[in-house]
């Protein structure tokens, strides 16, 4: 079975500040990662994942995010927020084989950016 | 394409009454999930069907709550009766099989709100 932890529910950041939405993931098997985000009052739209290949992905509206295995980590990073990016992001993980491809999802992050 | 259609957007119902929530899938896509929003769970499976079978219920809350796939194009997420503590936003998403790339990513629709008073 899989788990994700989403370590800050609430992240307020000032415009054009960086941010780190932090995510770890628990899982006996390998696993494919994701971050969604969900702009209020819409369902949740793909950011980016990492299937294999480099550790660094990047995706959408400057969002990029690190695998990190040791450390079982998925963490997501922007250089430099803007007002739009205020949204709530999740991060999900799917088992590689035997899971149907069905995501866990984290509890979720609220960025909230600051003018 | 339109995407993922969800309907109603917004159900005000009240409490005994039966609600149900329709999703249309995208064309093509042969797995459909759906999901439950709330404050204190978060985002929850209730379940999901591929090839318009119900492969895992096990998200399903109770009895009240049951979910069809007549057919490729539309499911209905059923709930008789209904209870204050449904209140939530409910989601359908569905997803290609094919290349990898493809396999795993869910497009998910607007979401119905429902409100049981």
């Amino acid at each position: 079975a899989q788990s994700v932890t989403q370590l800050d529910s609430q992240v307020p950041v000032f415009e054009e500040a960086p941010v780190e939405l932090r995510c770890n993931y628990s899982s006996s098997v390998s696993v494919y990662l994701f971050w969604y985000v969900q702009y209020p009052n819409q369902g949740l739209q793909l950011l980016l994942k990492y299937l294999s290949g480099s550790t660094l992905v990047k995706g959408i509206n400057g969002f990029e995010a690190e695998f990190n295995k040791s450390q079982t980590s998925f963490h997501l990073r922007k250089p430099s927020v803007h007002i739009s990016d205020t949204a709530e992001y999740f991060c999900a993980v799917s088992a590689r084989r035997g899971s149907q491809g069905n995501l866990i999802f984290g509890k979720g992050t609220k960025l909230s950016v600051k003018p | 394409d339109a995407g993922v259609i969800q309907s109603p957007r917004h159900e005000v119902t009240e409490m005994g009454q039966e609600v149900t929530l329709r999703c249309k899938p995208i064309s093509g896509h042969n797995s459909l999930f759906w999901y439950r929003q709330t404050m204190m769970r978060g985002l929850e499976l209730l379940i999901y069907f591929n090839n318009n079978v119900p492969i895992d219920d096990s998200g399903m809350p109770e009895d009240r709550f049951s979910a069809k796939m007549p057919n490729a194009s539309f499911s209905t997420l059923k709930i008789q009766p209904s209870e204050p503590r449904d209140s939530a936003v409910y989601f359908c998403a569905s997803k290609a099989s094919g290349g990898p790339t493809q396999y795993y990513e869910q497009y998910f629709g607007p979401g119905t709100r429902l409100t049981v008073t």
